[in-house]
């Protein structure tokens, strides 16, 4: 079973809306979460790093939050742009095998016109 | 551009064949992962090397192989391959050995096509 589950499996939205990607995770020991954002066909590019400590951090338009204790985060898209059009990767590290990185499946989003 | 780069950026071959993928690491970095994304599958850690050593292994199949150069840079070798390994293969390099709280980087990935 994977240790990071992520919803909605895809989602689509107008343009300049807002949303909200949810990451349930049971990785344990917690050392750290990341959002990753995956256009088609590249690589994957970081969006946040947050340890147990941190509960929201930011960059640009994207928000992410953190509840170690319900093993829970969110990535909120505020003001959605057409370049949003991606797949957002939730990943959780564990603490004690070499902060080896489990994987959601992703969350694809569409933004359109 | 992330600095790392992947090389070649789509190979086509058949059933049973062996191919190398290439990868070179962002200046500075030691540490290389190699991942597996299989269409609508997540990604799938292989292996990582750290300064030339094997660091970590992952869902490694053993027909598949992996080094580091000392110039750091990392081949992967797929062999006997099967129309399932048909996939993208990312490389990603860290600077260091282990990613507590490190950045990784990502290139942009070798499409396999097994016909």
């Amino acid at each position: 079973k994977n240790q990071v589950e992520q919803s909605p499996q895809s989602l689509i939205i107008l343009e300049g809306k807002n949303c909200t990607l949810q990451c349930n995770y049971t990785v344990s020991p917690f050392s750290n979460l990341r959002w990753y954002k995956q256009d088609t066909g590249r690589g994957p590019v970081s969006l946040t790093i947050m340890t147990f400590s941190e509960n929201t951090k930011s960059n640009g338009r994207y928000t992410a939050t953190l509840d170690a204790d319900t093993k829970q985060s969110s990535l909120h898209i505020t003001a959605s742009q057409l370049s949003d059009s991606a797949s957002y990767i939730c990943v959780v590290s564990q603490a004690n095998s070499g902060y080896a990185l489990n994987f959601g499946k992703g969350t694809s989003l569409l933004v359109t016109p | 551009d992330s600095g790392v780069t992947q090389t070649p950026k789509h190979l086509i071959t058949a059933t049973g064949q062996r191919v190398t993928l290439r990868c070179s690491p962002r200046s500075g970095d030691l540490s290389v992962y190699w991942y597996q994304q299989s269409l609508d599958q997540g990604l799938q850690f292989l292996i990582q090397y750290y300064n030339g050593e094997e660091r970590a292994k992952g869902n490694i199949l053993e027909r598949f192989s992996a080094q580091q150069f000392p110039d750091l840079h990392s081949e992967l070798n797929l062999s006997s391959l099967e129309l399932g390994d048909s996939a993208l293969y990312f490389c990603a390099s860290s600077p260091r050995e282990t990613l507590y709280y490190n950045e990784q980087f990502f290139g942009p990935g070798t499409r396999l096509t097994v016909l």
